[in-house]
């Protein structure tokens, strides 16, 4: 499968605990993005890559996410100090440089946090 | 920022029939309006795309539509049949970095065979 992978897909933890998801994108793709799905909502963006460069933050990041992609190929989402609110789907998507981007994105199966 | 509204949250069709999903857009300078599907416990994947350029794109039994004037889109599914079931997504491509698109809170379509 070359598609966008992402691990772990669940993670059950309690409250005030630090949790890290890990995203591998297709492998030619440039361009990363985390988005966060709820129950019965659309994907809410967070943040985008491009190499590893962090271009684009959401103001739904609060200080206790962070992101990061080191070597420009797969990205980790970190959230320190876990909030029940936190609790929801952590989308990965990746797309291809401008020149060969036709806009869309690519996506993960998602990473399904619960914090008790 | 973009703003994408989308409805209706729930449509039930009996099998054969057309399905429309609207949404609607705040930036007047978006691009690009995709449409995404997302089955139970799997990944969004695109259907089809529209570009501002064009008002109307089919694609077999789906078409979209775009009003750039009243700033609003929608998916259009004719001959539904049960697999077309599942969540779809309106996006919007607005200002910004990248290709970061704004997506509508879903519609979940479900088609009584």
């Amino acid at each position: 499968d070359t598609g966008v992978s992402q691990n772990p897909r669940h993670k059950i933890t309690k409250r005030g605990q630090n949790v890290t998801f890990r995203c591998d994108p297709i492998s030619e793709h440039n361009r990363l993005y985390w988005y966060r799905q709820t129950l019965g909502q659309g994907p809410e963006f967070l943040t985008y890559f491009q190499n590893e460069a962090q271009l684009e933050k959401s103001r739904l990041l609060s200080d206790r996410f962070s992101a990061e992609r080191p070597k420009g190929s797969f990205s980790t989402l970190e959230i320190q100090r876990t909030e029940q609110g936190d609790s929801a789907m952590y989308l990965c998507a990746s797309s291809p440089k401008r020149e060969l981007n036709t806009g869309e994105l690519f996506f993960g199966e998602g990473s399904r946090l619960t914090v008790l | 920022g973009e703003n994408v509204e989308q409805h209706p949250s729930t449509l039930s069709v009996q099998e054969g029939d057309s399905a429309v999903i609207k949404c609607t857009y705040s930036d007047s300078a978006s691009n690009y309006f995709p449409w995404y599907k997302q089955e139970l416990g799997k990944r969004p994947q695109l259907i089809i795309d529209i570009r501002s350029n064009v008002g109307e794109k089919k694609d077999q039994r789906i078409a979209v539509t775009l009003n750039k004037t009243a700033k609003h889109f929608s998916l259009h599914i004719t001959e539904t049949q049960p697999e077309d079931s599942a969540v779809y997504f309106c996006a919007a491509r607005g200002q910004g970095a990248g290709n970061m698109l704004t997506f509508g809170g879903g519609t979940r379509l479900m088609v009584k065979p």
